[in-house]
């Protein structure tokens, strides 16, 4: 249980180019997701939190035009990252909060995470 | 500002010691605590979570939690070199969930 999907795994892109990285709750349902960037060596900034149905919640300092973030199901959240710059690469890291409680080890307000993308933009 | 503190570390122990790794925080009304292990390059994966005072146990790990004090702690018992990771402890604080800075472990062979 409790498994979180990302895709892709890893992306190199152009700079200006968008990168658009899924992240899907795999065996529950997850009416919060959230979006996470970790540079090298440092710890997890919490960019965004994604609500299913309505606007997603950015952290200060998080471009909410630069990274669009759509939560159109219960198991389904997308960031685009637009215009994307050499500075904008990172490894960005979604985790989903299972609503039931009922997950081993877990209740309703913990999170589990994807395994990551790698953005590098040349 | 809520605040969740931790050792930077690194912290080293010798295979088959015990490890302690130590958080604190500062949101007085936090009700759930969880300790993440992340290796390099990966993303965290949840170890265990604690929600009332007192030691959680699970296999090796053990969660100890003392609200009065705001500090909660991860014992990891029989350390094995696979247990070499960043050890972030998270606190909820209102609607989310703010994580502290890791402590890295190294176990020694």
């Amino acid at each position: 249980g409790a498994v979180v999907s990302q895709h892709p795994s890893w992306v190199i892109c152009k700079s200006g180019t968008s990168v658009k990285i899924e992240c899907r709750s795999l065996d529950f349902q997850a009416t919060t997701m959230f979006w996470y960037r970790q540079f090298p060596k440092q710890s997890l900034m919490l960019m965004a939190t994604s609500n299913e149905g309505s606007k997603a919640t950015y952290e200060q300092g998080v471009e909410k035009d630069k990274f669009l973030i759509n939560h159109a199901s219960l198991t389904l959240s997308t960031l685009t990252v637009t215009s994307a710059h050499p500075e904008d690469s990172s490894f960005y890291i979604c985790s989903a909060r299972d609503v039931s409680g009922l997950l081993p080890k877990g209740s309703t307000d913990t999170q589990y995470f994807g395994p990551g993308t790698r953005l590098t933009v040349l | 500002q809520k605040e969740v503190e931790q050792n930077s570390g690194p912290l080293s122990v010798p295979e088959g010691a015990i490890a302690s790794l130590n958080c604190t925080y500062s949101d007085r009304g936090s009700q759930s605590f969880f300790w993440y292990r992340q290796y390099s390059g990966k993303s965290p994966e949840l170890i265990m979570s604690i929600y009332s005072n007192g030691d959680k146990e699970d296999g090796r790990f053990t969660a100890q939690l003392n609200k009065a004090s705001q500090y909660v702690s991860l014992l990891i018992r029989d350390s094995q070199p696979s247990d070499s990771a960043t050890y972030l402890c998270a606190v909820n604080s209102y609607d989310k969930v703010i994580f502290g800075p890791g402590t890295s472990l190294s176990v020694i062979p």
